[in-house]
């Protein structure tokens, strides 16, 4: 059965600092891979999803992460965090060819102006 | 962009009594929706696959005489809570995609609370 791990369940950083959210998954066959953010009292929006091609996604608000296949990773980084980035991040997967997502825990984001 | 309409987005109720909660696509049309619930300080958990004018996939471990789904339109799911008692006090999620492996659209969710 598939499985999303994130490590990082709660994560402090002031303004301007770097931010790595990890995120591994597990699961034999292809996948397709998602970074959503909650921020307080909204929805889940998509930040960047990956189905193939170039492993290093580009998504809004700066973030990029980069699949590692021979890691299972997917990890979420942005260069300069902002106070407006506080939320909780989610990396999702679901296997090729169906829309069934499957969530990591989620990380919590505090940014520190 | 594509929206996921839910509502009611809170709701109490008191124990024993059943509660409907509907998501609707509002501008495009999904054969297939998903509901999901979100528990304090931990991810969403997969309820559900809802299939439009067939019956619905449970997840292992979810209760499919509790929580009743009925698809009945390419716009329209709904989740019925019966019976319900305050363990069932969770934040519902639904969600739903264009076409297959498009990124899912989320509703606002609901906030269910049993007293």
């Amino acid at each position: 059965a598939q499985s999303v791990s994130q490590h990082n369940h709660h994560v402090i950083l002031s303004e301007a600092a770097s931010l790595e959210l990890g995120c591994n998954y597990s699961y034999g066959g292809t996948v397709n891979l998602f970074w959503y953010v909650q921020y307080p009292g909204q929805h889940l929006q998509l930040l960047l999803k990956y189905f193939s091609g170039d492993p290093l996604v580009k998504g809004i608000k700066g973030f990029e992460a980069e699949f590692i296949k021979s890691k299972f990773s997917f990890n979420l980084r942005k260069p300069s965090v902002q106070w407006s980035d506080t939320a909780e991040y989610f990396c999702a997967v679901n296997a090729r060819n169906t829309d069934k997502l499957i969530f990591g825990t989620g990380t919590r984001l505090q940014v520190f102006p | 962009g594509a929206v996921v309409s839910q509502h009611p987005s809170r709701v109490i109720c008191k124990s024993g009594t059943s509660v409907k909660i509907e998501c609707r696509s509002l501008d495009f049309q999904a054969t297939t929706m998903f509901w999901y619930r979100q528990f304090p300080k931990k991810s969403l958990m997969l309820m559900a696959t809802s299939n439009e004018g067939s019956k619905a996939t449970y997840e292992q471990g979810v209760e499919k005489d509790k929580f009743l789904i009925n698809h009945a339109s390419l716009t329209l799911s709904t989740l019925t809570v019966t019976s319900a008692h305050p363990e069932d006090s969770s934040f519902y999620i639904c969600s739903a995609s264009q076409q297959t492996e498009s990124p899912l659209h989320f509703g606002n969710g609901t906030r269910l609370t049993v007293t």
